[in-house]
């Protein structure tokens, strides 16, 4: 079955610090990913998506993925964390044709140290 | 302007009682959602629909109904609220395919 797995529920790094945010998936076919974060008390919005091509994709604010299809992974990174970072990510895959619908992992939750 | 709005942001609702919650989005896409978020949980899907007036259940649609009048709207029905319900709920609407989804602010439920 499809599924999407992110191994850390918490994370807390330095601010200026590099960040990577683990997500690992599950699925046979062509997968078609996403980083979604959600700040408190507010909705998803989308960090990033991969569909296919170079497997490094680059999205809002500086954060970046890299897809690995032997690894099955896609792997949220960050150079350097900004306090403003603090938030839950999520991971997620869609599959389906035509009907968009989308498979999440558990989240992570980012803190940053001052 | 917000693209996806959800009303209401949040309710208390009692056990047994009916719950309606409403979704209108400015995005003009075919595709909307239901999630529901509970804590240290990702989203699981509710129902979603592509169409006015059809509505498909996606994977945990036991206890809900959902309703798409027109193409902006798409309601959560809860005839029988009950405890476990109690939940964030997100609405989300999309192209379909493989495309990105574009999420509301939530609804907090809290069901007593």
């Amino acid at each position: 079955a499809q599924s999407v797995t992110q191994p850390d529920a918490r994370v807390t790094v330095s601010e200026g610090a590099s960040l990577q945010l683990r997500c690992k998936y599950s699925y046979s076919a062509t997968p078609y990913l996403f980083w979604y974060v959600q700040y408190p008390r507010q909705g998803l919005q989308l960090l990033l998506k991969y569909y296919s091509g170079d497997p490094v994709v680059q999205g809002v604010n500086s954060f970046e993925a890299e897809f690995s299809k032997s690894n099955s992974s896609f792997h949220l990174q960050k150079a350097s964390v900004h306090w403003s970072d603090s938030a839950v990510y999520f991971c997620a895959l869609s599959m389906g044709y035509n009907q968009g619908k989308l498979i999440f992992g558990q989240g992570t939750k980012l803190s940053i140290k001052p | 302007e917000a693209a996806v709005t959800q009303s209401p942001r949040s309710k208390v609702a009692v056990t047994g009682g009916k719950v309606t919650l409403s979704c209108h989005q400015t995005n003009n896409h075919d595709y909307m959602y239901w999630y529901r978020q509970d804590t240290g949980h990702g989203l699981r899907l509710i129902h979603y629909s592509y169409v006015a007036d059809s509505t498909e259940k996606g994977d945990i649609p036991d206890g809900y109904k959902a309703s798409r009048p027109s193409q902006e709207n798409f309601s959560l029905i809860l005839e029988l609220a009950s405890l476990s319900q109690t939940a964030v709920y997100f609405c989300a609407t999309g192209t379909g395919s493989y495309a990105e989804q574009f999420f509301g602010p939530g609804t907090r439920l809290t069901v007593l």
